[in-house]
């Protein structure tokens, strides 16, 4: 158990629908990181936010967004839903805003989005 | 910019084989850090290794071992005596320069079989 939790962890929905996919780091971790996962593109980069702001942006379309509350969890929310939105939607978090500079990033165990 | 690549997209051992998983990195920074995550077929990363550029001496865990080489951008990674819960995806990823996000190679499924 890494410790980073994710909910939920399967969503089925149509095509022009939107969803909010939420994560809770680790205690005590103040970065949260947002990577997709799909059969074609791999694992993609999207967002980092650190104690509520955004830091770093990957290949994130213009129809996601996300943010990072007071509590430190985080939402990502994606709207106006296409096939290819369907994937495994992971975050990870780490203490530092340069997680990957001071130690591992811990994942959490994905949310797998269908859209139908 | 920072790239990893992993050539090899399926392998498929006998249980007890030794086996090598390769990746290639890309960067022109002098500090980065090297990781290796594996991804069974629950769906979850889980963290394996992390590396950073100034360390180049080889390491091991039990039947893992990771052999890094500066020299050919190599990190690359040896399970020896594999066993059928050694199958999974395993991805090598980078860190490096002014990023701030891992960069992860395509992934390597892994398959042993009994």
């Amino acid at each position: 158990d890494s410790g980073v939790t994710q909910t939920p962890k399967h969503l089925i929905t149509a095509t022009g629908q939107r969803v909010t996919l939420r994560c809770s780091p680790r205690s005590g971790d103040l970065s949260v990181y947002w990577y997709q996962q799909s059969l074609d593109q791999g694992l993609q980069f999207l967002i980092q936010y650190y104690n509520g702001e955004e830091r770093a942006k990957g290949n994130i379309l213009e129809r996601f967004s996300a943010q990072q509350f007071p509590d430190l969890h985080s939402e990502l929310n994606l709207s106006s839903l296409e096939l290819g939105d369907s994937a495994l939607y992971f975050c990870a978090s780490s203490v530092s805003d340069r997680g990957g500079y001071t130690g591992e990033l811990f994942f959490g165990e994905g949310s797998r989005l269908t859209v139908l | 910019a920072q790239k990893v690549t992993q050539a090899q997209t399926e392998i498929s051992v006998v249980e007890k084989e030794d086996v090598t998983l390769d990746c290639v990195y890309e960067t022109r920074d002098t500090t980065y850090y090297l990781f290796w995550y594996k991804q069974p077929p629950s769906g979850e990363l889980v963290f394996l290794i992390r590396r950073n550029s100034f360390d180049e001496q080889n390491e091991i865990s039990g039947r893992y071992s990771w052999n890094f080489q500066k020299s050919t951008s190599s990190f690359n990674f040896t399970i020896t005596a594999s066993q059928v819960v050694d199958s999974a995806v395993y991805f090598c990823a980078l860190v490096s320069g002014s990023a701030r996000q891992l960069t992860f190679g395509s992934g390597t499924q892994l398959t042993v079989l009994p």
